[in-house]
């Protein structure tokens, strides 16, 4: 089975400071994605890669980045966290099949 | 532009009945996929069902099953004898064909199964 493990399963931060997201899955896929869950809004995509160091950005990239440095792992950089970016984050893979999600972190920022 | 409609925020339905979860979506692609997700309290997005554009049949997954209607561009799941451990929201999801696999959700519908 495949395997998306996201780092954190709740986080709080405060106003301004710099954030990590890791998340690593164990099935050699190509394609990683970030998403954020909002209530009434459902799963909006932030970044995704296609390979190793490439990046493209989704629907709200604002605010954040990302980092591919290996096949494996896709961290998402909150730069200077506020208080809108409060939110469940998924992280999620896939080879062109259907995506497989990790559990997902719960980021509070405060 | 929203790409994906569900108009249904939330609904009850009772143990053992069926019930359909509406979703419509748009896109001028001819190849596209359909796919069904589960979320239940816990928090995990699980998979349930996937329709390709070009799929003739509608899809099946034990009792889970999807209507297709292409013309009007709707993908309604039925999930059929409701079982108390269905209780979740449900995203219908879409993607397109050239997307680098990334799928479009909707905004969820929360299901209730009561006894």
């Amino acid at each position: 089975d495949v395997k998306v493990t996201q780092s954190s399963r709740y986080l709080v931060k405060r106003t301004g400071e710099k954030v990590f997201l890791e998340c690593v899955q164990d099935m050699d896929h190509e394609n990683m994605f970030w998403y954020r869950q909002d209530p009434g809004l459902g799963l909006r995509l932030i970044y995704f890669s296609y390979d190793v160091k490439m990046k493209e950005k989704g629907d709200i990239p604002e605010g954040y980045s990302v980092s591919r440095e290996k096949k494996e792992r896709f961290s998402l950089i909150l730069e200077s966290a506020s208080t809108n970016q409060t939110s469940m984050y998924l992280c999620a893979s896939s080879n062109n099949s259907p995506l497989h999600f990790g559990n997902g972190t719960r980021l509070t920022v405060t | 532009a929203q790409k994906i409609t569900q108009t249904q925020p939330g609904m009850f339905v009772q143990e053992k009945e069926a019930v359909t979860l509406d979703c419509t979506y748009d896109t001028s692609d001819q190849s596209y996929g359909l796919f069904w997700y589960k979320q239940p309290s816990s928090g995990e997005m699980i998979f349930l069902i996937y329709q390709g554009s070009y799929d003739e049949q509608n899809a099946t997954e034990g009792r889970y099953s999807l209507n297709f209607q292409k013309a009007r561009k709707s993908a309604n799941l039925v999930i059929s004898a409701s079982q108390l451990g269905d209780s979740a929201m449900y995203f219908c999801a879409m993607r397109e064909a050239i997307s680098w696999g990334k799928l479009q959700f909707g905004a969820g519908t929360q299901v209730v199964v009561t006894p």
